[in-house]
Parts: structure tokens; C-alpha cells; sequence
């Protein structure tokens, strides 16, 4: 099994151009979540998905959208990059669970997105 | 004020000695806490799960303190492969589905 697989891994953009980043998870996951971590402020959960066709907002969610069409894709999307969205953008996927309780969540390695 | 708050460190660890260090959390309404680990440049993984009679795996020994709401990992017998970033993440039924890392404390053992 992959497990949880990003691409791409690195990116350079310039301000206002658009890009999509992709997350796919082998795992059978229903939860899938996107993350940007910055210096000194730990992973930030950007948007999350419950299931196949469901997104929702989380901490810091404008600027980008998400789309999860199938269950095992997580799209992210930048519409017209910033130099503030400059991060490190990590994927994960759970297993469903009753509310109120969490699983171990699993990262894709990452993608390293530098917008000038 | 952040949700978890993290001592960045670096702690510096003699190889072979114990490190502990602590984590905070303001939201009353925690139940899930969990300590990742993550090696530079690389993602995080799950460390253990922290439970609330407090638990062990191996060399690593977490507890939990609801009533001063913090939690702690203690590292016995510390290895040069401990070295790493230690995020302390929480989960609350008040935010179902978003769990809040902390920023992370560094470890780095020395021979």
C-alpha cells in the first residue's frame, strides 16, 4: 500500500496564478483532511472532507477550495495565489468514526509551495 | 491565545538520559489527545495515543492532567533516533473533525 501520496512534492508559483494539489489515500479512508504548516504555528487545518462528496471549512480556509469527488482524492485548489499562502501543505486521511472521537490521522510527505 | 501552546526548545539530550517536557491546552472540552512525531522536512506520525490513567510504550510514558489540562511525554533512555519535532495534538467534542497541533517541541540527542 502507498498509504497517503501528494503531488506534486515541490511548486513555485507566481502571485496569481492558480494550481491544484492532489492527495490520494489507498487506505479506504472516509476522512481526509488539508493542512498548511508555517514556521512556529504548527499544522492548520485548511478543509476537511467527512465522505465521499462532502467538504467543509476548517481554521483557515480563504484563498482555497477543495473538491472530493471520489472517495480516495482530495483536491486543493489556489484559485489566484498569494505570497502569504508560501507553506508546506500536508494531506491526511482517517478512518470514520463516531463524533466526539478521533483516529490516528495519516500524512502524504508533503508539498512545498513558494509563491513569489 | 493558541489552543495548544508548545516549549519549543530545543531540548539537547545527552544520549542515554530522560527528557520530559509538557503540552497546554485552553479547551475545556478536549478528549482526545495524541502525541505525533516529526522528523525534519518529513510528515508527522502518530507517537501514541494519551490516555487519561496516563500510559507507556517502550521508552516513551505519556500522561494526562485534565484538571490543569496539560499533557506530557517523558523519553527514557534517550536514543540519537529520538531526535525529532514532538507535536502535541488535542481534539475536542465542541469542534468535532478538527483537531489542533501545537507547534511542536524540538528534541535533539547528542552522543
Amino acid at each position: 500500500n502507498a498509504g497517503v501520496t501528494q503531488t506534486p512534492k515541490f511548486r513555485v508559483l507566481k502571485t496569481g496564478q492558480s494550481m491544484t494539489l492532489l492527495c490520494a489515500q489507498d487506505m479506504n479512508h472516509e476522512y481526509m483532511y488539508w493542512y498548511r504548516q508555517d514556521p512556529g504555528m504548527g499544522l492548520r487545518l485548511i478543509h476537511y472532507s467527512v465522505g465521499e462528496g462532502t467538504t467543509a471549512k476548517g481554521e483557515v480556509p480563504d484563498g482555497y477550495n477543495v473538491s472530493r469527488l471520489k472517495k480516495q482524492n482530495f483536491l486543493l485548489g489556489l484559485e489566484s495565489a498569494a505570497p502569504s499562502q508560501t507553506s508546506v501543505y500536508f494531506c491526511a486521511s482517517s478512518y470514520g468514526t463516531d463524533i466526539g472521537s478521533y483516529n490516528e490521522q495519516f500524512f502524504g510527505p508533503g508539498t512545498r509551495l513558494t509563491v513569489l | 491565545r493558541k489552543e495548544v501552546e508548545q516549549d519549543p526548545g530545543p531540548f539537547n539530550v545527552p544520549e542515554g538520559a530522560t527528557v520530559a517536557f509538557n503540552c497546554t491546552y485552553s479547551n475545556s472540552a478536549s478528549q482526545s489527545f495524541f502525541w505525533y512525531r516529526q522528523d525534519c522536512r518529513k510528515e508527522p506520525k502518530l507517537l501514541m495515543s494519551v490516555y487519561s490513567s496516563g500510559n507507556e510504550d517502550g521508552r516513551f510514558t505519556a500522561q494526562l492532567n485534565r484538571a490543569s489540562q496539560y499533557i506530557s511525554l517523558l523519553i527514557r533512555d534517550s536514543k540519537l533516533s529520538d531526535s525529532a519535532t514532538y507535536l502535541c495534538v488535542v481534539g475536542a467534542t465542541d469542534s468535532w473533525g478538527k483537531l489542533q497541533f501545537g507547534a511542536g517541541t524540538q528534541v535533539v540527542v547528542t552522543p
